[in-house]
């Protein structure tokens, strides 16, 4: 059961636009919800963060918007360079469980 | 580096055979987590500890696979009878137990079976 959806294995920007990675979650439930960054033969690194009381969080050039009536959350980065290329899991959890997304993979192109 | 490693990084073994791999947490986190992932996919669920503990098991993990953490400490997680399917990043991750808990992932340790 995939209840950590990002519908879009893919993306590609031009170096200083915005990327926008979204996800989708099904469980109510999800009161956390994180982003992950992976690179190759890497484990993946923790960006950033929002609780389900929040709309909106921001750190530097990454921002996370949740819209708890759609079950949606979105990652947005700006302007994006070419070190952000990597894959992107979205990640969403209550007390006890943790769920990912399948990923996205960023390309940044200079 | 205070960060969670595992070890091996790399492990190729024949089907059939047993491996142990080992994770090391974040020295003041008190709860570890066990994730598979492979190509295409986010990392699954396998297990977590809280302490030495075993709290969860995923049904991903067959009888095949067990976990420990005696001392609330390292953990090391073991396959046995490997087979093809194994195949896979298996990764680490700790984290403080508590609301807005964020873990923090190892390097992971990439296992092929042939």
């Amino acid at each position: 059961d995939q209840q950590v959806k990002q519908n879009s294995p893919s993306l590609s920007v031009q170096e200083g636009r915005i990327s926008i990675l979204n996800c989708d979650y099904t469980n109510s439930m999800f009161d956390y919800f994180l982003w992950y960054k992976k690179y190759p033969a890497e484990g993946p690194t923790f960006l950033i963060s929002i609780s389900s009381i929040k709309d909106k969080n921001e750190d530097g050039r990454f921002t996370v918007f949740l819209n708890k009536s759609a079950k949606h959350l979105s990652l947005h980065i700006v302007p994006s360079q070419p070190g952000d290329s990597a894959v992107y899991f979205c990640a969403a959890s209550d007390f006890n469980d943790m769920r990912f997304g399948a990923g996205t993979r960023l390309t940044v192109k200079p | 580096d205070t960060g969670v490693s595992q070890n091996p990084r790399h492990k190729i073994t024949k089907r059939g055979q047993n491996v142990t791999f080992r994770c090391d947490p974040i020295s003041e986190h008190n709860r570890l987590y066990w994730y598979r992932q492979t190509l295409g996919q986010g990392p699954e669920f396998l297990t977590y500890f809280q302490n030495e503990a075993q709290l969860e098991k995923s049904r991903l993990l067959s009888d095949r696979f067990s976990a420990e953490r005696p001392k609330g400490s390292f953990s090391t997680l073991e396959i046995q009878r490997t087979e093809q399917g194994d195949s896979a990043m298996y990764l680490c991750a700790s984290s403080l137990a508590g609301a807005g808990e964020t873990q923090y992932f190892g390097p992971g340790t990439r296992l092929l079976v042939l």
